[in-house]
């Protein structure tokens, strides 16, 4: 079983719509989830982090966590052709060390 | 305001050369990370240094080498590069706490021939 694991995808919804994004981790010591989105050649950018059970939302975004079902996902609502792109569920482990595990993305794709 | 730089961007090497990427930040993180990134394996973490003097190995070390040579700088080393280790490199940091973000530079795209 992979630690973190995502739908690879494409996900593909029209424009204006509300696109769902899911992730499931296995490491229940699990203490904070960040979405990434990553344009084609391009290098990952920053979303949103969560660390608490239920719902965060910045702007169009908007994360949940639930550690119980270990399940993390992203909604982005009213779509734009430019939310298409791979998203990254990254997961940081129990303890000290900084280091996350990322999932493979599931590439999203918004059309017109 | 730079954030994460790696250089080269593009580079092209033969089997059994060597070469080092660079990676430097400036703002003024403690932790530094190596990923590599092929299609559909996702990002794999190659070394990662919690702290400036400390190098730990991530999830595929094998046929690298890294240098945290001070806070800013963290460097990977292909020693004799193998077209198994053709890929997309990415550097990253991040700041003290477990909540914190990591900032990805641009890439280094690597072809082993």
């Amino acid at each position: 079983q992979k630690e973190v694991e995502q739908n690879s995808g494409p996900l593909s919804v029209p424009e204006g719509a509300i696109a769902s994004l899911n992730c499931t981790y296995s490491d229940r010591g699990s203490q904070s989830f960040f979405w990434y989105r990553q344009y084609s050649g391009k290098s990952p950018e920053l979303i949103m982090f969560i660390y608490s059970n239920g719902d965060k939302e910045d702007g169009r975004f908007t994360a949940q966590l639930n550690k119980a079902s270990q399940y993390v996902s992203l909604l982005i609502r009213d779509s734009q052709p430019s939310d298409s792109a791979t998203y990254l569920c990254a997961v940081k482990g129990g303890g000290t060390a900084s280091k996350l595990t990322f999932g493979t993305g599931t590439r999203l794709q918004v059309t017109l | 305001n730079a954030g994460v730089t790696q250089t080269p961007k593009f580079q092209v090497l033969k089997t059994g050369q060597s070469m080092t990427l660079q990676c430097a930040q400036d703002m003024n993180h403690n932790s530094m990370y190596w990923y590599r990134q092929d299609p559909g394996m996702g990002l794999r973490l190659i070394y990662y240094s919690a702290s400036e003097g400390t190098t730990d190995k991530g999830e595929v070390p094998n046929g690298y080498n890294v240098s945290r040579l001070n806070k800013r700088e963290f460097s990977l080393r292909l020693e004799s590069a193998a077209p198994s280790q053709t890929s997309v490199y990415f550097c990253a940091s991040s700041g003290r706490g477990s909540n914190q973000p990591q900032h990805f530079g641009d890439g280094t795209r690597l072809s082993i021939l």
